[in-house]
C-alpha cells in the first residue's frame, strides 16, 4: 500500500467551476500537510500547507484536512484556466522525508 | 541566481553510458533534495543532503546512483551504467533549513523550492 494515494484524473472543469482534488493517506504519523502546483515542463511550487485539522483559506484555494479519517482536500473556487496545471500533495513527519501524492491532472477549459 | 538552477534541462542517452545531472541549490539553503518523477507518477524521494550531516540515501534505487554536495553549494547526481527505466525526470529541491520533530509549527523555512528538473531519456 502506497503511503499517500491521489485520484490522478485527469480532470476536466469549465471555467468559474468548483474543483475539488483529494488524497488518503496511511501513516497516522504524517503531522504536515501541503499541495503543490506544477505547470509542464516545471518543478512543483509549494500552494498551501497545514499542520492541523480544518480548513486553511488562501484567495480562492482552501486545504482542507481531516486526520481521523486521513483526508486532505485541497478546493479551488471560480477555476481560470491558468489554475490548469497537475496537482500534489504532500506531507510528512520525519524531519527530512516528504511523501507526495501521484499528483491529478486537472485542465479547466475556457 | 534566484532559483534553483538544473542542468542540462534535456538529456538523451545511450544505454549503458553514465549521466551527470547537476543542481545549484538557492544560495544559503542547507537543505537539498533529489526527486525522480516517472510519466504520470508522483515524487519519488532519491536523498537528501542537511548542511555538513551525513546524506541520507535511503532512497538511491540502486548501487548505479550516487550522488555529491559540495558544503552547501552545488550537488550532482550521477547514474552509471544507465537503463531505460532510468527515463524520468529528476528534480532538485532546496530548503533553508527543517525545524525538526521538535518545532510544532512548519514555517516558510521548511518550503521545498524545486528546479525545473532534467528530463533524461535513455535509448
Amino acid at each position: 500500500q502506497k503511503e499517500v494515494e491521489q485520484d490522478p484524473g485527469p480532470l476536466s472543469v469549465p471555467e468559474g467551476a468548483i474543483v475539488s482534488l483529494n488524497c488518503t493517506y496511511s501513516n497516522s504519523a504524517f503531522q504536515y500537510f501541503m499541495w503543490y502546483r506544477q505547470y509542464s515542463r516545471k518543478g512543483p511550487e509549494l500552494l498551501m500547507y497545514t499542520y492541523s485539522s480544518g480548513n486553511k483559506e488562501d484567495g480562492r484555494f482552501t486545504a482542507q484536512v481531516d486526520k481521523s479519517s486521513k483526508y486532505i482536500s485541497l478546493f479551488i473556487r471560480d477555476s481560470q484556466p491558468s489554475d490548469s496545471a497537475t496537482y500534489l500533495c504532500a506531507m510528512r513527519y520525519n524531519f527530512n522525508k516528504f511523501y507526495f501524492g501521484s499528483g491529478t491532472k486537472l485542465n479547466v477549459k475556457p | 541566481g534566484a532559483g534553483v538552477s538544473q542542468s542540462p534541462s534535456n538529456k538523451v542517452t545511450e544505454k549503458g553510458k553514465d549521466v551527470e545531472l547537476r543542481c545549484d541549490p538557492i544560495s544559503g539553503h542547507t537543505a537539498l533534495y533529489w526527486y525522480r518523477q516517472r510519466l504520470g507518477q508522483g515524487l519519488e524521494f532519491l536523498i537528501y543532503f542537511q548542511g555538513n550531516s551525513a546524506p541520507d540515501k535511503s532512497g538511491l534505487p540502486s548501487d548505479r546512483f550516487s550522488a555529491e554536495r559540495t558544503g552547501e553549494s552545488v550537488s550532482t547526481l550521477t547514474i552509471q551504467r544507465t537503463q531505460q527505466e532510468d527515463s524520468a525526470v529528476y528534480l532538485c529541491a532546496s530548503s533553508p533549513r527543517l525545524g525538526g520533530d521538535s518545532n510544532p509549527r512548519p514555517t516558510t523555512n521548511e518550503k521545498l523550492f524545486f528546479g525545473s528538473g532534467t528530463q533524461l531519456s535513455v535509448l
